[in-house]
């Protein structure tokens, strides 16, 4: 079964600075898909990055970026110049199984001012 | 281009009833994924439809159903409600499914009493 790790169930961050939230998988895969979303509290689940297994670039979304260890079967997701409006629960997810999102138990982060 | 609608918003049903819960994609989506989220199991994959068919289908008892309209509008529906299925509900569309990005709407808060 595909599994998702989140290991960081909450996180805290200054506002401007930098935060990295850290996630693995498991797949028997070679080509997959992997997702960040976020989920503030009007839980809305929003899209924040994608990245394709097979291309080795790291994904980049203006101040989001990941660092994507497919060996390691790694995903971190990194919010540069943090803001409060990035409080939310982040859920890292990858694609299986066709178009099936196996989601992480998610890390709760808090910018503070 | 309008985002994910779903209908309702809240519900309140009391155990043994059934409920039908209604997704809009985004204009041009064909294909529909249904999500359950609750604290304890997290967000869950119900089942995929893409061109009025099942296309993938999570580990969840025959009482969960759901269909495809030809304009790619989906439901769910849930017969003989347990307390258990207490849950926000969370519908995603995607382009063609595999490898796009899928985005959410806003969820149906179902609470069964």
């Amino acid at each position: 079964a595909q599994t998702v790790t989140q290991s960081q169930p909450e996180m805290s961050v200054q506002e401007a600075e930098t935060v990295t939230l850290s996630c693995t998988y498991d797949t028997s895969e070679s080509n997959y898909y992997l997702f960040w979303y976020k989920q503030p509290p009007s839980r809305q689940m929003i899209l924040v990055i994608r990245q394709e297994a097979y291309k080795q670039q790291n994904a980049t979304e203006n101040r989001f970026s990941v660092n994507f260890q497919k060996a390691a079967k790694s995903f971190s997701l990194k919010i540069s110049d943090s803001q409060l409006g990035d409080t939310a629960m982040y859920f890292c997810a990858q694609e299986t199984s066709g178009s099936r999102l196996t989601f992480g138990e998610g890390t709760q982060l808090t910018v503070n001012p | 281009k309008a985002g994910v609608t779903q209908t309702p918003r809240y519900l309140i049903k009391t155990r043994g009833q059934q409920v039908t819960l209604s997704c809009s994609p985004i204009s041009g989506h064909r294909s529909v994924s249904w999500y359950q989220q609750t604290p304890g199991q997290g967000l869950q994959f119900l089942f995929e439809y893409f061109s009025e068919t099942q296309r993938n289908k999570g580990n969840f008892p025959g009482r969960f159903s759901g269909r495809q309209f030809s304009n790619s509008r989906s439901e769910m529906n849930v017969s003989t409600l347990e307390l258990g299925d207490s849950a926000l509900y969370l519908c995603a569309s995607s382009l063609e499914g595999r490898g796009h990005e899928q985005y959410f709407g806003p969820g149906t808060r179902l609470t069964v009493t």
